[in-house]
């Protein structure tokens, strides 16, 4: 199992510029979530996806986008990127709401330098 | 709501002492307790949690932490720090199941440096 993986690993953009960050999961989770990391912030929830066909904003959603594609993908999507945007990003997905699934498990990152 | 305070951004340890990563919570209803740790430049790996039963968790690479309700506290602890122990700590907090839409609210961390 390779649990959750994240592309691209580092990107630039220029301020305006679009992209969207993947995330794939493959252990059958049926919750999602994007995270941001700042220094000093520790992580702040973006969006997240409770289960399949839902999403909903989390503490940091202004400027983002989210799409849960299927069971295994979310992806987060920034429209017009803005140099408060540079940051880590991190997608988790946690299994479901049974004793024993309350673990949030984490891709290893995207980091994002928008200039 | 729920917040979370880890007192000390930086705690640096001499190889061989005794650990101590302090975290606070706030929570309106029992919460569930998780520590985190990462690594330079890698994605954040569960060291323990606490959900219910037993206040005294015991977790990977010899950490272990204790749920006191009255303190309203979940410290982190290890007898003795090894090099490789040195990374960045993160504690959060999650509403039981059913709650929260189970969400994770993060401190803001604690970067544990281990002196040789």
């Amino acid at each position: 199992n390779a649990g959750v993986t994240q592309t691209p690993k580092f990107q630039v953009l220029k301020t305006g510029q679009s992209m969207t960050l993947q995330c794939a999961q493959d252990m059958n989770h049926n919750s999602m979530y994007w995270y941001r990391q700042d220094p000093g912030m520790g992580l702040r929830l973006i969006y997240y996806s409770a289960s399949e066909g839902t999403t909903d904003k989390g503490e940091v959603p202004n400027g983002y986008n989210v799409s849960r594609l299927n069971k295994r993908e979310f992806s987060l999507r920034l429209e017009s990127a803005a140099p408060s945007q540079t940051s880590v990003y991190f997608c988790a997905s946690r299994g479901g709401v049974s004793r024993g699934q309350e673990t949030q498990y984490f891709g290893p990152g995207t980091r994002l330098l928008v200039l | 709501a729920q917040s979370v305070t880890q007192l000390g951004s930086h705690v640096s340890v001499s190889e061989g002492a005794l650990v101590l990563l302090r975290c606070n919570y706030s929570s309106s209803v029992p919460p569930y307790l998780f520590w985190y740790v990462q690594y330079p430049n890698q994605g954040l790996q569960l060291l323990l949690k606490y959900t219910t039963g037993a206040t005294l968790v015991k977790g990977i690479n010899g950490f272990e932490a204790e749920f006191k309700k009255s303190e309203t506290s979940f410290h982190l602890t290890k007898p003795s720090a090894h090099m490789s122990d040195a990374a960045e700590y993160f504690c959060a907090v999650s509403a039981p199941r059913g709650g929260s839409n189970y969400k994770l609210t993060f401190g803001k961390g604690t970067l544990l440096t281990v002196n040789p």
